[in-house]
């Protein structure tokens, strides 16, 4: 079965960086285009990045672009999610999620990991 | 980049139909048929309910209906049942080739 295992969250200082990491398995990971989404406390949804399947494409949402760099390793079959100069709002957590093939739409979501930048 | 714009909460009995709005652009909802809808639970990871305006994906009720008109997409659930209280998320692809969701809409079943 499809899984997406976040990791990497934690308390940061604003300022700082962070690395998420997402491991995949029961597909085929490099056929899919892959999306970081997060929720800050109390809010909605909010999309942060995608990237095409072979990594050739990618865009990053205006809030955290120049910041935050998505990318994948398809032999290793993990998504990443470099996150730098980290600001109190990045506070969230932040989903790793499948997108479904040619429908720029989520069939599958990880259980999220909680970053929270904080001084 | 700005949200998709829904109603903050709707409610209906069980039994009864709602339907939940979400109104973008000529740039996102307007431009395009990859509109989907989200439920998600608190605690949980959300779960795809509707994809391109109007598919379902296997599992999801066929109480669960999508359509679009305009820069305006809207999701439907008839039969209201206890189990789909939840915050329901529209979502769309834009011209920026980026995603923007809307802001949510938590539905209350009375």
């Amino acid at each position: 079965q499809v899984q997406l295992v976040e990791s990497g969250g934690g308390v940061v200082q604003p300022g700082r960086s962070l690395r998420l990491s997402c491991a995949a398995s029961g597909f085929f990971f490099s056929s899919h285009t892959m999306h970081w989404v997060r929720q800050a406390p109390g809010k909605g949804l909010e999309w942060v990045a995608y990237i095409s399947h072979d990594g050739s494409n990618s865009n990053h949402a205006d809030s955290v672009k120049g910041r935050f760099t998505i990318s994948r390793d398809n032999s290793n079959n993990t998504l990443y999610l470099q996150m730098t100069s980290l600001r109190t709002e990045d506070t969230a957590v932040y989903y790793c999620a499948r997108d479904q093939s040619n429908s720029w739409c989520v069939d599958y979501w990880g259980q999220g990991t909680l970053v929270t930048v904080s001084s | 980049q700005s949200a998709l714009t829904q109603p903050a909460s709707v409610s209906g009995s069980p039994g009864q139909s709602i339907t939940i709005s979400c109104t973008g652009t000529n740039s996102d909802i307007g431009a395009y048929n990859y509109v989907s809808w989200y439920q998600h639970h608190p605690g949980n990871a959300p779960k795809l309910m509707i994809y391109e305006v109007s598919n379902r994906p296997s599992g999801v009720p066929d109480r669960f209906s999508g359509s679009k008109s305009g820069n305006t997409a809207s999701l439907t659930i008839s039969g209201l049942q206890v189990e789909d209280e939840a915050n329901y998320y529209c979502n769309s692809f834009t011209s920026s080739a980026t995603w923007v969701f809307g802001g949510g809409t938590m539905l209350t079943v009375l």
